[in-house]
């Protein structure tokens, strides 16, 4: 099956820096990467995703990039801020369920 | 547009009681839904799928039998936790997909928070 992998764990930016988060995924089939923001005891919300016909995608201060060979995906946040202090989650379509990672907690410091 | 609802938002129960959630895309048609267990600084981990009119499919390691799963509806899709014991107790949370639209994004409901006593 699909095994996704998700780094960093945690991640702690000043206010107005960028941020990070990258995933590898194995199976070369996969064709679907949707990134969630989950805040604590909420629901996951999709922020971007991306298919395997693009290398990038921009929606205003975030971004997703997929490198198709290598078999993985970033997600970039830019100017960050507070409220973008939450859990992330990269998931990877495999065979129409979503194997996601495992999670990356950022914290924005004013 | 693509809301999920969940009901309850949270329960707490007596060990060896049942609880029944509900699932339902409020203004779409879901072919397909999705349950999903998160225990506290985890990931979501499927537990199955369930298309409309047909049985469910769960995910290795999840106990059918103890986790029932109902799609009677293109609106609704329904989780009993049959026996519940505390190692039940977590987050479970429901998604929904329209895949005859040609996408295969999930939409998340705001989640169930099971607690057994």
């Amino acid at each position: 099956g699909e095994n996704v992998e998700q780094h960093p764990s945690t991640l702690s930016v000043q206010e107005g820096d960028s941020a990070v988060i990258k995933c590898t995924y194995s199976d070369s089939a996969s064709n679907y990467f949707p990134w969630y923001k989950q805040e604590l005891g909420k629901r996951p919300q999709l922020i971007i995703d991306i298919r395997s016909n693009v290398g990038e995608k921009k929606d205003q201060r975030i971004a997703v990039t997929l490198n198709k060979t290598a078999k993985h995906f970033s997600l970039h946040i830019t100017e960050t801020q507070p409220e973008d202090s939450a859990v992330y989650f990269c998931a990877v379509d495999s065979w129409g369920k979503l194997q996601f990672g495992a999670g990356t907690q950022v914290v924005v410091t004013p | 547009g693509a809301v999920v609802s969940q009901h309850p938002s949270r329960v707490i129960c007596k060990s060896g009681t049942s609880v029944k959630i509900e699932c339902r895309s409020l203004d779409f048609q879901a072919t397909t839904m999705f349950w999903y267990r998160q225990f506290p600084k985890q990931s979501l981990m499927l537990m199955a799928t369930s298309n409309e009119g047909s049985k469910a499919t769960y995910e290795q390691g999840v106990e059918k039998d103890k986790f029932l799963i109902n799609h009677a509806s293109l609106t609704l899709s329904t989780l009993t936790v049959t026996s519940a014991h505390p190692e039940d107790s977590s987050f479970y949370i429901c998604s929904a997909s329209n895949r005859d639209r040609g996408t295969d994004t999930q939409y998340f409901g705001p989640g169930t928070r099971l607690t057994v006593l």
